[in-house]
């Protein structure tokens, strides 16, 4: 069965980079149409989808952070990895990695319980 | 800032019937795009619970019902039942930006 984690650090300090990995096991990210989602969540609030990787190494990202977000993926290893530049106290939240799967833009199946960063000095 | 827009709350009895609006645009839902609502617990990651509009994954109970029409879409539970009291989000995607929406997120409240 197909599951996700997410690892990284619990706190970063602002301006600094945060680097997150997301490991999953049960499908690859080299079978067509496959892709993992970054998506986060600050405290009491909603969803905000940040970047996603495609089988193919296509590259998404939300529009009003792609300046500060790399997305990459390591097959071998089964992982992906995201980067956050420029961390400031607003980036608060559980950031989560899921499982994308269907036609088109698709949806995400398979989430991470999700790893909680907090932005402070 | 989000796109996509869910009444902040609605409530009902055990074995009623309550709807979740999903309130889009003509660059999201209707465009064409499909519709995904997930279920969140607090403490807890999302589940899916509808995909493609009106699809159920396997597991999730058939009082779980999607739809869509024109530029919203809709979330039905019937029979509600303790276990459904929760966050409830919508999701598409928005051609102007490119990127997948959430809603701004609907917390069922069962009396």
């Amino acid at each position: 069965q197909i599951t996700v984690k997410e690892s990284g650090p619990a706190l970063v300090k602002p301006t600094q980079t945060l680097t997150l990995t997301c490991s999953f096991s049960g499908f690859s990210l080299s079978t067509d149409t496959v892709g993992v989602g970054w998506i986060r969540q600050p405290p009491g609030k909603a969803l905000e989808w940040l970047a996603l990787i495609y089988w193919n190494d296509d590259k998404r990202y939300s529009p009003s952070l792609k300046t500060r977000l790399t997305i990459t993926k390591d097959t071998s290893k089964n992982q992906v990895v995201l980067t956050m530049t420029h961390m400031d106290p607003v980036d608060t939240g559980t950031y989560y990695c899921a499982h994308r799967d269907g036609w088109g833009p698709g949806y995400f199946d398979y989430w991470g319980q999700g790893t909680l960063v907090t932005v402070s000095s | 800032q989000s796109v996509l827009t869910q009444p902040p709350s609605v409530s009902g009895a055990p074995g009623q019937r309550v709807t979740i609006s999903c309130a889009g645009s003509s660059s999201n839902i209707g465009i064409g795009y499909d519709v995904l609502w997930y279920q969140q617990f607090p403490g807890s990651a999302p589940r899916l619970l509808i995909y493609d509009n009106n699809n159920r994954p396997s597991g999730v109970p058939d009082r779980f019902s999607g739809s869509k029409s024109g530029t919203s879409a809709s979330l039905a539970i019937t029979g509600l039942q303790a276990e459904d009291e929760a966050d409830y989000y919508c999701q598409s995607y928005d051609n102007s930006l490119s990127a997948y929406v959430f809603g701004t997120g609907t917390k069922v409240t069962v009396l």
